[in-house]
């Protein structure tokens, strides 16, 4: 049973470009985590969803960031013109159902160099 | 809203010696669940314990066990016989149940080293 899967591992963007990272959830798990960590730093919730619905983005930045996750295909996060500032690993997590009393289950990270 | 506040930046430990990492959240809710995450280095996160907020007993997982006060909101990890591949960094989380979004809030975690 595979894990949490996010590509890219490593991503390079110059400033202003955009950054798409992906994360597919463990089989048979429907919610959706993301996270980022700063250099140092603990992990920074940013979006719950899961399929069709975003839960809860209270941790989203209002501009250019956005999250998704559809029907059919992974977890999308996008993050529009890039700054040095979005420079992190972003972590995705996923669990079962809402109801899940235990773990979050962490894919390896996708680490984000703005140049 | 929810907080966790882990205040050890950092300790360290002698290989097969006991340390105890801290945590304090903050939080109005009565029902929630509190765990214990590791990060190694380059690698992923993995669950280290979890203690659900209406057991008094304190949970353990074979070295690692936590002492959980809920009137302090204190919620401290103590691993025992350390070893040295114990050594990362470990984060505080907590997770709300019964407010209809489960959000994990997680601390800004304490990094471990194990001398040997």
């Amino acid at each position: 049973n595979a894990g949490v899967m996010q590509n890219p591992r490593h991503l390079v963007r110059r400033r202003g470009q955009e950054a798409r990272l992906r994360c597919s959830p463990m089989k048979g798990h429907s919610h959706v985590y993301w996270y980022r960590q700063l250099p140092e730093e603990g992990l920074k919730f940013m979006v719950y969803l899961q399929k069709e619905n975003i839960i809860d983005e209270s941790g989203m930045p209002k501009e250019r960031f956005s999250a998704e996750f559809p029907k059919e295909g992974p977890s999308i996060l996008r993050i529009q013109q890039v700054v040095r500032g979005d420079s992190a690993a972003y972590f995705c997590a996923s669990s079962p159902i809402s109801e899940n009393t235990g773990e979050l289950f962490f894919g390896e990270g996708s680490r984000l160099t703005v140049l | 809203a929810q907080t966790v506040t882990q205040s050890q930046p950092e300790m360290s430990v002698q290989e097969a010696e006991t340390v105890t990492l801290s945590c304090t959240y903050d939080t109005s809710e009565s029902d929630y669940y509190l765990f214990w995450y590791k990060q190694p280095p380059s690698r992923q996160m993995i669950l280290v314990i979890r203690q659900e907020a209406y057991k008094q007993q304190n949970a353990t997982e074979n070295r690692f066990s936590v002492n959980f006060q809920k009137a302090a909101k204190s919620f401290s990890l103590k691993i025992s016989d350390s070893q040295l591949g114990d050594a990362a960094m470990y984060f505080c989380a907590y997770r709300s149940e019964g407010s209809g979004t489960y959000k994990y809030i997680f601390g800004t975690g304490t990094r471990l080293k194990v001398l040997a």
